[in-house]
């Protein structure tokens, strides 16, 4: 069955710091892949996503994933992270390779923590 | 700009009683779902419906149904209620077939069962 962890349920990194949110998934074929961000008391906004093509892909705020096949992960990074960046942060794949982007199955969530 | 709108951002209710959360989008999406969002569980799938009067269940469809009778709205109904069901409820939208076209939120409706 076709799944998506994130190992780390919190993170808290200090305002300027880089970050790393790690995604694995579990999927036969080439997955499409989202991380979406929930800022408190909001409803989730995509970041970016990837579907097929170049293994690094660019999204809204800064931030970048990369697709990495042989390990089945889509690791969301940004180089400088900002206080605004504190939310709530979900990697998703859509549920049978479907491109209907709506059926996604969601990881587990990994709160992040700015410190200042 | 796109929107979609959930009607109450929190709803207190009794065990039993029958309880129905809506949700309208104004861009013309085809689909429509019905999340729940649990701490460490993420948001998992209730129903989705991809037209008026057509509907599909997700992952966890047992006490929950849903109506689509207008394109723009999709109704989320707990027959009866339970505590079980304390939670916070996400809607969303999206184009139909088009790969690139993102899942759009609502902000969330928080239902708590007493």
């Amino acid at each position: 069955a076709q799944s998506v962890t994130q190992p780390d349920i919190h993170i808290t990194v200090s305002e300027g710091a880089s970050l790393e949110l790690r995604c694995n998934y579990s999927y036969g074929a080439t997955p499409y892949l989202f991380w979406y961000v929930q800022s408190p008391g909001q409803g989730l906004q995509l970041l970016l996503k990837y579907f097929s093509g170049d293994t690094l892909v660019q999204g809204i705020k800064g931030f970048e994933a990369e697709f990495k096949r042989s390990q089945s992960s889509f690791n969301l990074r940004k180089p400088s992270v900002h206080w605004s960046d504190a939310a709530e942060y979900f990697c998703a794949v859509a549920r049978g390779g479907s491109s209907n982007t709506g059926k996604l199955i969601f990881g587990q969530g990994t709160t992040l923590q700015v410190k200042p | 700009d796109v929107k979609v709108t959930q009607s109450s951002r929190y709803l207190v209710k009794r065990t039993g009683e029958k309880v129905f959360l809506e949700c309208v989008q104004d861009m013309d999406h085809e689909n429509m779902f019905w999340y729940r969002q649990d701490p460490g569980l993420g948001l998992r799938l209730i129903y989705f419906s991809y037209d008026v009067k057509m509907k599909e269940k997700g992952d966890i469809p047992e006490g929950y149904s849903v109506s689509r009778e207008k394109k723009e709205r999709f109704s989320l109904i707990l027959e009866s209620a339970s505590t079980n069901q304390t939670s916070m409820y996400l809607c969303a939208s999206s184009l139909i077939g088009v790969s690139n076209s993102p899942l759009h939120f609502g902000n969330g409706t928080r239902l708590t069962v007493t």
